[in-house]
Protein backbone atom coordinates (compact mmCIF):
# COMPACT_ATOMS: atom_id res chain seq x y z
CA UNK A 1 0.00 0.00 0.00
CA UNK A 2 1.17 3.55 -0.36
CA UNK A 3 1.42 5.81 2.45
CA UNK A 4 -0.60 8.53 -0.23
CA UNK A 5 -3.01 7.76 -2.71
CA UNK A 6 -4.60 9.84 -4.76
CA UNK A 7 -6.84 9.56 -8.04
CA UNK A 8 -5.24 10.61 -11.22
CA UNK A 9 -7.95 11.36 -12.94
CA UNK A 10 -8.19 13.62 -15.11
CA UNK A 11 -11.29 15.48 -13.89
CA UNK A 12 -13.57 17.25 -16.83
CA UNK A 13 -15.65 20.19 -14.62
CA UNK A 14 -17.33 22.69 -17.02
CA UNK A 15 -16.46 26.66 -15.83
CA UNK A 16 -17.66 27.72 -12.53
CA UNK A 17 -18.20 24.37 -10.95
CA UNK A 18 -17.03 23.52 -7.74
CA UNK A 19 -14.02 21.16 -7.63
CA UNK A 20 -12.96 18.25 -5.26
CA UNK A 21 -9.68 17.06 -5.17
CA UNK A 22 -8.43 14.14 -2.52
CA UNK A 23 -6.14 12.15 -0.95
CA UNK A 24 -5.87 9.22 1.58
CA UNK A 25 -2.79 8.43 3.68
CA UNK A 26 -1.83 6.00 5.85
CA UNK A 27 1.06 7.05 8.02
CA UNK A 28 -0.10 8.89 11.15
CA UNK A 29 2.66 10.80 11.72
CA UNK A 30 2.18 13.27 8.66
CA UNK A 31 1.98 16.73 10.69
CA UNK A 32 2.06 18.81 7.43
CA UNK A 33 0.00 18.39 4.65
CA UNK A 34 -0.14 20.03 1.43
CA UNK A 35 -1.47 20.83 -2.05
CA UNK A 36 0.81 21.87 -4.83
CA UNK A 37 -0.82 23.08 -8.60
CA UNK A 38 1.92 21.83 -11.58
CA UNK A 39 1.32 23.29 -14.73
CA UNK A 40 2.69 21.03 -18.09
CA UNK A 41 6.11 21.17 -18.36
CA UNK A 42 6.58 23.37 -15.12
CA UNK A 43 7.46 22.36 -11.65
CA UNK A 44 5.21 21.80 -9.27
CA UNK A 45 4.29 25.32 -6.70
CA UNK A 46 2.66 25.29 -3.83
CA UNK A 47 -0.60 26.34 -3.43
CA UNK A 48 -1.29 25.92 0.42
CA UNK A 49 -0.15 23.69 3.74
CA UNK A 50 -2.40 22.94 6.72
CA UNK A 51 -0.76 22.09 9.73
CA UNK A 52 -2.37 19.27 11.60
CA UNK A 53 -6.16 18.78 11.30
CA UNK A 54 -9.01 21.42 10.48
CA UNK A 55 -9.57 23.93 7.36
CA UNK A 56 -7.74 26.68 5.90
CA UNK A 57 -9.30 28.70 2.96
CA UNK A 58 -7.75 31.01 0.67
CA UNK A 59 -9.57 32.87 -1.80
CA UNK A 60 -11.38 30.50 -4.15
CA UNK A 61 -9.43 27.77 -2.55
CA UNK A 62 -10.18 25.44 0.58
CA UNK A 63 -7.89 22.90 2.58
CA UNK A 64 -9.32 20.34 4.88
CA UNK A 65 -7.91 17.96 6.79
CA UNK A 66 -9.00 14.96 9.21
CA UNK A 67 -6.66 12.92 10.25
CA UNK A 68 -8.78 10.80 12.27
CA UNK A 69 -10.05 9.40 8.77
CA UNK A 70 -6.18 10.24 7.57
CA UNK A 71 -8.34 12.18 4.39
CA UNK A 72 -7.16 15.08 2.86
CA UNK A 73 -9.21 17.31 0.41
CA UNK A 74 -8.79 20.50 -1.75
CA UNK A 75 -11.89 22.71 -2.77
CA UNK A 76 -12.18 25.18 -5.72
CA UNK A 77 -14.92 27.18 -6.14
CA UNK A 78 -15.94 29.02 -9.38
CA UNK A 79 -13.18 27.06 -11.04
CA UNK A 80 -11.91 29.02 -14.05
CA UNK A 81 -9.76 27.65 -17.57
CA UNK A 82 -6.81 29.19 -15.76
CA UNK A 83 -7.40 26.27 -12.80
CA UNK A 84 -6.58 23.51 -15.35
CA UNK A 85 -3.67 22.10 -14.06
CA UNK A 86 -2.04 18.96 -12.23
CA UNK A 87 -2.51 19.11 -8.40
CA UNK A 88 -0.36 16.99 -5.90
CA UNK A 89 -0.94 16.31 -2.74
CA UNK A 90 1.78 15.97 -0.06
CA UNK A 91 2.34 15.33 3.34
CA UNK A 92 5.35 15.41 5.81
CA UNK A 93 6.51 15.08 9.19
CA UNK A 94 8.08 17.36 12.02
CA UNK A 95 10.45 19.43 10.48
CA UNK A 96 8.82 19.13 6.98
CA UNK A 97 11.78 17.72 5.43
CA UNK A 98 10.94 14.24 4.15
CA UNK A 99 7.82 15.17 2.24
CA UNK A 100 5.90 12.44 0.10
CA UNK A 101 3.69 13.23 -2.98
CA UNK A 102 0.25 11.69 -4.10
CA UNK A 103 0.45 10.77 -7.91
CA UNK A 104 -1.66 13.87 -8.93
CA UNK A 105 -4.73 14.48 -10.74
CA UNK A 106 -4.67 15.79 -13.28
CA UNK A 107 -7.54 19.13 -13.98
CA UNK A 108 -8.96 20.21 -17.61
CA UNK A 109 -11.88 23.49 -16.46
CA UNK A 110 -13.80 23.74 -19.67
CA UNK A 111 -14.75 27.78 -21.08
CA UNK B 1 15.16 36.86 -7.97
CA UNK B 2 16.01 33.57 -10.36
CA UNK B 3 14.67 30.73 -8.50
CA UNK B 4 15.90 27.37 -8.67
CA UNK B 5 18.52 27.37 -11.54
CA UNK B 6 18.25 23.62 -13.42
CA UNK B 7 20.70 22.41 -16.54
CA UNK B 8 20.22 21.20 -18.97
CA UNK B 9 16.86 21.45 -19.57
CA UNK B 10 16.40 18.77 -21.85
CA UNK B 11 19.19 15.31 -22.31
CA UNK B 12 18.88 12.71 -24.26
CA UNK B 13 21.30 9.79 -24.30
CA UNK B 14 22.08 6.67 -25.11
CA UNK B 15 21.99 3.48 -22.76
CA UNK B 16 25.45 3.05 -20.74
CA UNK B 17 26.35 6.83 -21.09
CA UNK B 18 26.83 8.87 -18.14
CA UNK B 19 24.53 11.44 -17.52
CA UNK B 20 25.16 14.57 -15.01
CA UNK B 21 22.20 16.68 -13.97
CA UNK B 22 22.68 20.02 -12.19
CA UNK B 23 21.06 22.69 -9.57
CA UNK B 24 21.52 26.15 -8.72
CA UNK B 25 19.23 26.16 -5.55
CA UNK B 26 17.52 29.63 -4.19
CA UNK B 27 20.66 31.72 -2.90
CA UNK B 28 19.71 31.69 1.05
CA UNK B 29 17.91 28.48 1.31
CA UNK B 30 20.01 25.81 3.42
CA UNK B 31 18.00 22.33 1.72
CA UNK B 32 17.92 20.73 -1.48
CA UNK B 33 15.78 18.25 -3.03
CA UNK B 34 16.44 16.08 -5.51
CA UNK B 35 13.08 14.25 -7.42
CA UNK B 36 12.07 12.17 -9.69
CA UNK B 37 8.56 12.09 -11.82
CA UNK B 38 7.22 9.20 -14.03
CA UNK B 39 3.82 8.65 -15.10
CA UNK B 40 3.90 5.48 -13.49
CA UNK B 41 5.61 6.65 -10.01
CA UNK B 42 5.03 10.30 -9.68
CA UNK B 43 6.99 12.38 -7.88
CA UNK B 44 9.53 10.46 -5.80
CA UNK B 45 12.24 11.83 -3.41
CA UNK B 46 15.76 10.66 -4.32
CA UNK B 47 17.58 12.74 -1.95
CA UNK B 48 17.93 15.62 0.20
CA UNK B 49 20.86 17.46 1.78
CA UNK B 50 20.56 20.46 4.52
CA UNK B 51 23.78 22.57 5.14
CA UNK B 52 25.29 20.53 2.31
CA UNK B 53 25.14 17.42 3.86
CA UNK B 54 22.87 14.41 2.57
CA UNK B 55 20.68 13.63 5.06
CA UNK B 56 18.26 10.82 3.62
CA UNK B 57 19.31 9.07 0.18
CA UNK B 58 17.13 6.30 0.64
CA UNK B 59 14.99 7.19 -2.77
CA UNK B 60 17.92 6.48 -4.74
CA UNK B 61 17.22 3.62 -6.56
CA UNK B 62 20.44 2.32 -7.01
CA UNK B 63 24.18 2.65 -6.59
CA UNK B 64 24.30 3.95 -9.78
CA UNK B 65 22.89 7.09 -8.77
CA UNK B 66 24.92 9.46 -7.10
CA UNK B 67 24.33 13.03 -6.00
CA UNK B 68 26.93 15.90 -4.45
CA UNK B 69 26.46 19.56 -3.02
CA UNK B 70 30.28 20.79 -2.58
CA UNK B 71 28.91 24.03 -1.85
CA UNK B 72 25.64 25.95 -1.17
CA UNK B 73 25.52 27.18 -4.44
CA UNK B 74 25.44 23.93 -6.38
CA UNK B 75 24.44 20.23 -6.39
CA UNK B 76 24.83 17.69 -8.99
CA UNK B 77 22.69 13.97 -9.69
CA UNK B 78 24.95 11.35 -11.66
CA UNK B 79 23.42 8.52 -14.09
CA UNK B 80 26.09 6.25 -14.37
CA UNK B 81 25.59 4.06 -16.48
CA UNK B 82 22.21 5.35 -17.75
CA UNK B 83 19.50 2.71 -18.41
CA UNK B 84 16.24 3.56 -20.79
CA UNK B 85 14.24 2.88 -17.40
CA UNK B 86 15.63 6.19 -15.89
CA UNK B 87 14.12 8.26 -18.76
CA UNK B 88 12.12 10.77 -16.32
CA UNK B 89 11.70 14.70 -15.19
CA UNK B 90 14.43 15.23 -12.57
CA UNK B 91 13.13 18.50 -10.50
CA UNK B 92 15.45 19.90 -7.80
CA UNK B 93 14.09 21.82 -5.39
CA UNK B 94 15.19 24.04 -2.33
CA UNK B 95 13.91 25.47 0.63
CA UNK B 96 15.06 27.20 4.09
CA UNK B 97 14.33 24.85 6.98
CA UNK B 98 12.19 26.00 9.98
CA UNK B 99 12.14 25.17 13.32
CA UNK B 100 10.04 22.46 15.15
CA UNK B 101 6.17 23.37 14.30
CA UNK B 102 6.97 25.48 11.14
CA UNK B 103 7.16 24.58 7.56
CA UNK B 104 8.56 26.53 4.64
CA UNK B 105 7.70 26.25 1.02
CA UNK B 106 10.56 24.03 -0.99
CA UNK B 107 10.72 26.38 -4.29
CA UNK B 108 11.08 23.65 -7.50
CA UNK B 109 13.63 23.99 -10.64
CA UNK B 110 11.78 23.75 -14.19
CA UNK B 111 13.13 20.07 -14.23
CA UNK B 112 15.47 18.09 -16.87
CA UNK B 113 13.38 16.03 -19.10
CA UNK B 114 15.89 12.87 -19.78
CA UNK B 115 15.30 10.25 -22.28
CA UNK B 116 17.52 7.65 -22.35
CA UNK B 117 17.62 5.84 -25.63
Amino acid sequence: QKEVEQDPGPLSVPEGAIVSLNCTYSNSAFQYFMWYRQYSRKGPELLMYTYSSGNKEDGRFTAQVDKSSKYISLFIRDSQPSDSATYLCAMANTGGFKTIFGAGTRLFVKA
Amino acid sequence: DAGVIQSPRHEVTEMGQEVTLRCKPISGHNSLFWYRQTMMRGLELLIYFNNNVPIDDSGMPEDRFSAKMPNASFSTLKIQPSEPRDSAVYFCASKLAGGPGSYNEQFFGPGTRLTVL
